[in-house]
């Protein structure tokens, strides 16, 4: 099983709610990550969790809240988003950190913000 | 730092060939090539690591040039399935990936 999955595929939330994104694997990988990507654009990366810590933040607001409660599962807690913050979210892992892993990517959520 | 990829955009007809260009102006441990077909996730195509090291596909084929800081993947013999976005990742070892503004690929019957 090669495969990220990432729930929900589609979301529209305003300003003022509290919504997560879920991303989950089965390969084993133990760096996860979360990308946003504005049409067009390449992938930004936000996070990157190593061995289930948080290794790297990329200076992403606080709205933005990450979580790996195990080595499969890794959220994206939003809060008080702003409509900039519209975007595709990807959600990315790897056999582990470091650059000679290659990143399996998810389908992304296409978040909406009104 | 971003990588320079080049061109930003080609259009090739079938059986056509095509390279598309990555450049930087650090010293870079590895380069990666995903393809991003529209609506999709990006697809791992390559890894090229410094000292020659390569993974990837068999149809595909790339070079790194470490001390030009610059790599070029070679799309041969073009089938309508390669159209996409190419973009090249670039690192400096031990550090975050960072991804080319991407070349986009259209390939026609």
């Amino acid at each position: 099983d090669t495969e990220v999955t990432q729930t929900p595929k589609h979301l529209v939330m305003g300003m003022t709610n509290k919504k997560s994104l879920k991303c989950e694997q089965h390969m084993g990988h133990r760096a996860m990550y979360w990308y946003k990507q504005k049409a067009k654009k390449p992938p930004e990366l936000m996070f990157v969790y190593s061995y289930e810590k948080l290794s790297i933040n990329e200076s992403v607001p606080s709205r933005f809240s990450p979580e790996c409660p195990n080595s499969s599962l890794l959220n994206l807690h939003l809060h008080a988003l702003q409509p900039e913050d519209s975007a595709l979210y990807l959600c990315a892992s790897s056999l582990s950190g470091g650059s000679i892993y290659e990143q399996y990517f998810g389908p992304g959520t296409r978040l909406t913000v009104t | 730092q971003q990588p320079v990829q080049s061109p930003q955009a080609v259009i090739l007809r079938e059986g056509e060939d095509a390279v598309i260009n990555c450049s930087s102006s650090k010293a870079l441990y590895s380069v990666h090539w995903y393809r991003q077909k529209h609506g999709e996730a990006p697809v791992f195509l390559m890894i090229l690591l410094k000292g020659g090291e390569q993974k990837g596909h068999e149809k595909i084929s790339a070079s790194f040039n470490e001390k030009k800081q610059q790599s070029s993947l070679y799309l041969t013999a073009s089938q309508l399935s390669y159209s996409g976005t190419y973009f090249c990742g670039t690192e400096k070892g031990n550090t975050p990936l960072v991804f080319g503004k991407g070349t986009r690929l259209s390939v026609i019957a």
